[in-house]
């Protein structure tokens, strides 16, 4: 299996853009979890998924973040607008039991 | 105050010292994990204990509930485990919320 991919790797945008990240879980996985990695904050959980339904999504900051898992191979975590504050390295991770895997991450430059 | 407290922030040690990382919880738990982070950024998870103690290679986890600890020992450290080591626990009344310390630089010098 190749892992969790993520995509894009590296994002540069401008204050304001919408922002798209892409995670392709394990196949076989039914859990799925989007973090936010910052020197300041280090690692939080966004939102976490079970079976494509979106279980906790109070670390989801505001509003301007939304993720989606439409099915069980694909899910999407969305800014828009974003803010230079957003900068950061966004995590997905998929697991089946207790262990996760974790995707190599997008980072993220909001100018 | 952090639920997850590690100890110490940064860490530099020789190749082939003993190497000890620990990390204090505050909550109940339903299991602690502990992550390794590679300069390159990626995540590895490295074990999931619930109690005792695991060992995998080179790398001992032990945890004790009652006193709500845990310890990550490296023994005969080399370079290659240089990297951020992350202790995460899991809370039973959250689901699979985690909860992460805020990391333990390692540098293990030749």
């Amino acid at each position: 299996d190749a892992g969790v991919i993520q995509s894009p790797r590296h994002e540069v945008t401008e204050m304001g853009q919408e922002v798209t990240l892409r995670c392709k879980p394990i196949s076989g996985h039914n859990s799925l979890f989007w973090y936010r990695q910052t020197m300041m904050r280090g690692l939080e959980l966004l939102i976490y998924f079970n079976n494509n339904v979106p279980i906790d999504d109070s670390g989801m900051p505001e509003d301007r973040f939304s993720a989606k898992m439409p099915n069980a191979s694909f899910s999407t975590l969305k800014i828009q607008p974003s803010e230079p504050r957003d900068s950061a390295v966004y995590f997905c991770a998929s697991s089946l039991h207790s262990e996760q895997f974790f995707g190599p991450g997008t980072r993220l430059t909001v100018l | 105050k952090n639920e997850v407290e590690q100890s110490p922030q940064n860490l530099t040690a020789q190749e082939g010292e003993f190497i000890t990382i620990n990390c204090s919880y505050s909550v109940g738990i339903s299991a602690l994990h502990w992550l390794q982070q590679h300069p390159g950024g990626g995540i590895v998870s490295l074990f999931m204990l619930s109690s005792g103690k695991k060992k995998h290679g080179r790398l001992i986890a032990t945890i004790n509930i009652q006193e709500k600890h845990s310890s990550l020992h490296i023994t005969a450290s080399h370079p290659r485990d240089s990297a951020v080591y992350i202790c995460a626990v899991r809370r039973p009344s959250t689901g699979n919320q985690f909860y992460f310390g805020t990391g333990t630089s390692l540098t293990v010098i030749p």
